[in-house]
């Protein structure tokens, strides 16, 4: 089983619609959970970090359910500039320190 | 702005040769770290480093090594390439371990082997 899983998509929206991905992880002793953006032939960003309350960044709501051992990102209102993909990463602490662990991305595309 | 620069953005080596990709941060930063980045694979750890002249393994360290001599270099060495280590390859720092969940990224080297 893979640490962090993601479906790959693509998912294809029409612009102004609201899209939701979810992620699962299987290391129960991982610590934080964040959402990186990458672009097309570019270098991962991060988008925002996700906490168990859940948290918001105008347009962006990310979810932590930490019983299930999943996050969730939800686009409201979305823009053509959304198309990317969007990485799911958790960091837990390891023998050799604390790492990252990226999962593959899921793939959206906005439309007209 | 954190920059992270990698010393070439497309790289052509024959099997065999021995390979160097550069890593560059400006922001002192403490950790720096290599990925390879595969279709359907994600990014993959390949070594990590805290501090200078210290190195860690991570998840796919074979056929790779590196070096960091200074605090903002971080080498990767490809011994003697080989076709399946074809890839796109990221190096990343941040800024110390509490925050090293933030991981800024260079901009990637697409090396093939033929």
């Amino acid at each position: 089983r893979k640490e962090v899983e993601q479906d790959p998509g693509p998912f294809n929206v029409p612009e102004g619609a609201t899209v939701a991905f979810n992620c699962t992880y299987s290391n129960s002793a991982s610590q934080s959970f964040f959402w990186y953006r990458q672009d097309c032939r570019k270098e991962p960003k991060l988008l925002m970090s996700v906490y168990s309350s859940g948290n918001e960044d105008g347009r962006f709501t990310a979810q932590l359910n930490r019983a299930s051992q999943y996050i969730s990102l939800l686009i409201r209102d979305s823009k053509l500039s959304d198309s990317a993909t969007y990485l799911c990463v958790v960091w837990a602490l390891t023998g050799g320190g604390n790492k990252l662990t990226f999962g593959t991305g899921t793939q959206l595309k906005v439309e007209l | 702005d954190v920059k992270v620069t990698q010393s070439s953005r497309y790289l052509v080596k024959r099997t065999g040769e021995k390979v160097f990709l550069e890593c560059v941060q400006d922001m002192d930063h403490e950790n720096m770290f290599w990925y390879r980045q595969d279709p359907g694979l994600g990014l993959r750890l390949i070594y990590f480093s805290y501090d200078v002249k210290m190195k860690e393994k991570g998840d796919i360290p074979e056929g790779y090594s590196v070096s960091r001599e200074k605090k903002e270099r971080f080498s990767l060495i490809l011994e003697s390439a080989s076709t399946n280590q074809t890839s796109m390859y990221l190096c990343a720092s941040s800024l110390g371990t509490e925050s090293s969940y933030e991981q800024y990224f260079g901009p990637g080297t697409r090396l093939t082997v033929t």
